[in-house]
């Protein structure tokens, strides 16, 4: 069962920060927070994930918070091509079964 | 490297048959996790095979049913098909099992049940 929250949508400039918040407040201390996006029935896109330290990587950046209970992905420099639904997922210590929320649909504004 | 297949891209049966997807994970890749994906249930998972064998199932009912191969690649069955496993159905593949493990999805199945 899905154990985050997201806002169901938001909107960004074309060339500004996008911040896409996520709740997960019963994360456990081994679990770790993922962020995958999908752009129009494709198949999700793994964007980034982390454990308890902030992370960077060419797509985008990923901030939790000192007692886990919430993140931000954020997209540096949004493009039209970023809009999408954004997906924050905390994955389980043992298994591969993610249990999607309803994401976030990220709507980037020329 | 190649990515994660599955095959066929699109399917078009009618109610009460079955249908079988397949799916191939990215090569040296063990896990293989499916999907599906309804516009009223979002994306759901429904099972996750490691080594030849289920790890762990959704909350499916038993016409869903799949299987892996020793060579890593899955099958997912479902028998006496309703209009409502109409869906986007998702193969994820990754190297192993546990918490940071990323996994790597397929374009996935377009069914249609008529």
């Amino acid at each position: 069962d899905a154990k985050t929250t997201q806002p169901p949508s938001m909107d960004c400039a074309e060339g500004r920060a996008a911040n896409l918040p996520c709740n997960h407040s019963t994360i456990s201390g081994n679990e770790y927070v993922y962020w995958y996006r999908q752009i129009h029935s494709q198949g999700p896109q793994y964007i980034i994930h982390g454990l308890k330290n902030n992370e960077t990587n060419e797509m985008a950046s990923l901030i939790i918070t000192e007692d886990r209970k919430s993140s931000t992905l954020i997209l540096p420099h949004a493009t039209l091509r970023d809009t999408a639904v954004y997906y924050c997922i905390v994955s389980p210590y043992t298994g591969n079964q993610f249990y999607f929320g309803t994401g976030t649909s990220l709507t980037v504004i020329p | 490297k190649a990515g994660v297949t599955q095959t066929p891209r699109y399917l078009i049966k009618t109610r009460g048959q079955q249908v079988t997807l397949s799916c191939s994970p990215i090569s040296g890749h063990r896990s293989v996790s499916w999907y599906q994906q309804t516009p009223g249930q979002g994306l759901q998972f429904l099972f996750e095979y490691f080594s030849e064998t289920q790890r762990n199932k959704g909350n499916f009912p038993g016409r869903f049913s799949g299987r892996q191969f020793s060579n890593s690649r899955s099958e997912m069955n479902v028998s006496t098909l309703e209009l409502g496993d109409s869906a986007l159905y998702l193969c994820a593949s990754s190297l192993s099992r546990g918490p940071a493990n990323e996994q790597f999805f397929g374009p996935g199945t377009r069914l249609t049940v008529l």
